[in-house]
């Protein structure tokens, strides 16, 4: 089973900028779209980034994704506090057809 | 502006069937993937399945004997229902909306928690 792999945690200094990378043993990433969620404490998940580097309306160009290979990454500029979340990767697994998500990553800007 | 709603029981006893109602307002249900995602406490995100509005489904394979998730067009809900559960089915659950079936939740519920104990 495909498993997405993201660092457990990150931390910046607020301005300062942040990378998030999430990365598989198999070749979900590479064949299928990936997106990225932030997750405020206390709160639902919130769509950040889809079809691999799409910003949906209402969400600043800060953010940023990209893809290469079996990995894919989420960018992130200016940092604020207010950024400070759980960050989650999402694809498809092509063999199980089900949808899965990296284990989050944690944002603390310092 | 779309908007989903968690709706059904805290807590469920061991052994029984977890229910859940997800209502959506604000927009239809047509055209849509409806899913469901868990998070246990302290834990990330599960992926439990979605019904497709014409009644299609897909589920998680590690729940798939357990989970039936079902839409109500005429209410413009959908439902979960999880059988045998444990304490590790303990979770907050969303309800959520892809406009495919590969993922790509745009909408989300605020999430409920349900605790699984006797």
């Amino acid at each position: 089973q495909s498993v997405l792999t993201q660092p457990p945690s990150v931390s910046a200094a607020p301005g300062q900028k942040v990378t998030i990378s999430c990365s598989e043993n198999s070749s979900n990433i590479g064949n299928n779209y990936v997106s990225w969620y932030q997750q405020l404490p206390g709160t639902a998940p919130k769509l950040l980034i889809y079809d691999n580097n799409k910003r949906p309306s209402g969400i600043p160009d800060r953010f940023s994704g990209s893809k290469s290979g079996t990995s894919a990454t989420l960018g992130i500029t200016g940092l604020q506090t207010g950024d400070e979340a759980d960050y989650y990767c999402e694809t498809w697994d092509s063999s199980l057809s089900t949808v899965i998500f990296g284990g989050g990553t944690k944002l603390t800007v310092l | 502006q779309v908007k989903l709603q968690e709706s059904g029981p805290g807590l469920v006893k061991p052994s029984e069937t977890l229910s859940l109602t997800c209502t959506v307002s604000g927009g239809s249900i047509s055209s849509y993937y409806w899913s469901w995602i868990r998070q246990p406490p302290g834990k990330g995100l599960e992926y439990i399945g979605y019904s497709y509005y014409s009644g299609s489904t897909n589920y998680n394979p590690s729940l798939k004997s357990r989970v039936t998730i079902s839409v109500d067009t005429s209410k413009n809900q959908f439902s979960l229902k999880l059988s045998s559960v444990t304490a590790a089915d303990t979770a907050v659950y969303y309800c959520a909306r892809s406009g495919s079936y590969r993922g790509n939740f745009d909408y989300w519920g605020q999430g409920t928690l349900v605790t699984v104990s006797s």
